[in-house]
């Protein structure tokens, strides 16, 4: 089975712009988690989707967005960019309805922001 | 909140010895806890899974115990090699909210 592939692996904008990340889970995979990840803050959760519906939110600005399409790809938005934005993206997905279970990860998108 | 610790935060050993990976959790009611490897740049490569019913899990060289009621998993690796390293991060999730919460890795340093 292929992994867990996102788009684009890199980027560069600048403040005031937005994004769309992209992420194609593991085929068969519903659930799919986002997260980003700094070298100060670590790993944080931004959301997960189920079956096209946001199961679970972390504590980001509403900037950031995503949704899920019908084939379980999801995609991420970041609008009016800051220069805290830049990060590493990840997405993960998960086999099935209980979001609880092993996550598999991306590679990751590498977000700059100038 | 669920707050998950990992010491060290960087470990260098050489080549061939076996080591332990530490990684605490703040509460018990986890569902399942993961470890992951994380190479510079990259992405997460998941390693083991261990269910909250589960004491511990083994692949090949690597060895996941979990002790739920202190709070504590660790992560062995024998005989270790320069390929090893990596950063290792642990996440847990509980049973009440669908996201993990992952510590802050542990920076492994294998010298040849």
């Amino acid at each position: 089975k292929a992994g867990v592939t996102q788009t684009p692996r890199y980027l560069i904008k600048t403040r005031g712009q937005q994004v769309t990340l992209s992420c194609s889970p593991i085929s068969g995979h519903r659930s799919v988690s986002w997260y980003q990840q700094t070298p100060g803050q670590g790993l944080q959760f931004l959301f997960e989707y189920f079956s096209e519906t946001q199961r679970n939110k972390g504590n980001f600005p509403g900037r950031f967005s995503g949704r899920q399409f019908s084939n379980s790809r999801s995609e991420m938005n970041v609008s009016t960019l800051e220069l805290g934005d830049s990060a590493l993206y990840l997405c993960a997905s998960s086999p099935g309805r209980d979001g609880r279970q092993a996550q598999y990860f991306g590679p990751g998108t590498r977000l700059t922001v100038t | 909140k669920q707050e998950v610790t990992q010491i060290p935060a960087a470990l260098s050993v050489p080549e061939g010895e076996n080591l332990v990976l530490n990684c605490s959790f703040t509460d018990s009611a986890i569902y399942n806890l993961q470890w992951f490897r994380q190479d510079p740049g990259k992405g997460l490569t998941s390693l083991l899974l261990i269910q909250s019913s589960q004491r511990e899990q083994t692949s090949g060289r690597l060895n996941a115990s979990l002790d739920k009621s202190s709070g504590r998993s660790t992560l062995y690796i024998a005989a270790s090699q320069p390929g090893d390293s990596a950063t290792y991060l642990c996440a847990v999730i509980n049973y009440n909210f669908n996201k993990f919460y992952f510590g802050s890795g542990t920076k492994l340093n294998v010298k040849p």
